[in-house]
């Protein structure tokens, strides 16, 4: 079925460089991405969204990048901290065979930051 | 506090018993979603409301699980008869408009 999935598990980063999470999809007619960062013993947290007329969109320190051609997005991390550490998904806001939108996520990319 | 609560943070059950999970969203929320989170996995959506009106059960992985929301503030998700396999993290989210906010979670370990 339609999914939404990451390609590596495990992203290590020394502080202060720039972190690059790639993401790939399979559902051509998806219209909105979102990026979460999930903290040990805590839930998603909201980092930056996208939607599909769009191929940029950047906030602090974050930049998503979106491929609808290779179906594919990114989410660049600028000048990683170690605050950074943690698991990000990519999720799709999709809408589901009861006419319904909710999250679909893929099983994340976990970003050890080392000082 | 503005955030979505959720308790308890962790629940013990044996086998065969019923938990309830509650979940407190940010006053005002209209929707408020479930999902569950096994380790090492990304959340999956279990059920959907719209103030009181559950629109989307259909994550719901069996006839064990049950949730509602009778007033369309706060939720309660109920697992009966639980199994090893219900063992995960509960999440709800709540929102207003397209960004959903998360609580913390309730860890479910079922032995």
């Amino acid at each position: 079925g339609e999914s939404v999935g990451l390609h590596l598990p495990t992203l290590s980063v020394q502080e202060g460089d720039n972190s690059i999470i790639n993401c790939a999809y399979s559902n051509s007619a998806s219209d909105y991405f979102i990026w979460y960062k999930q903290e040990s013993g805590k839930g998603p947290q909201f980092i930056i969204d996208i939607r599909s007329n769009m191929d940029k969109r950047q906030g602090q320190r974050v930049t998503v990048l979106l491929n609808k051609t290779v179906k594919h997005l990114s989410l660049q991390i600028a000048a990683t901290q170690p605050g950074d550490s943690a698991v990000y998904f990519c999720a799709e806001n999709m809408e589901r065979s009861t006419g319904r939108r909710a999250l679909t996520f893929g099983s994340g990319t976990r970003l050890q930051v080392q000082p | 506090g503005a955030g979505v609560s959720q308790s308890p943070r962790y629940k013990v059950a044996k086998r065969g018993q019923d938990v309830a999970l509650r979940c407190d969203p940010i006053s005002g929320h209209v929707s408020l979603f479930w999902y569950q989170q096994a380790l090492g996995q990304g959340p999956e959506f279990l059920t959907y409301f719209q103030n009181e009106a559950q629109l989307d059960k259909s994550g719901l992985p069996s006839d064990r699980f049950f949730a509602e929301r009778p007033e369309g503030s706060v939720s309660t998700l109920k697992i009966q008869r639980t199994q090893q396999e219900d063992s995960a993290v509960y999440l709800c989210a709540s929102s207003l408009a397209n960004e959903q906010f998360f609580g913390p979670g309730t860890r479910l370990t079922v032995l």
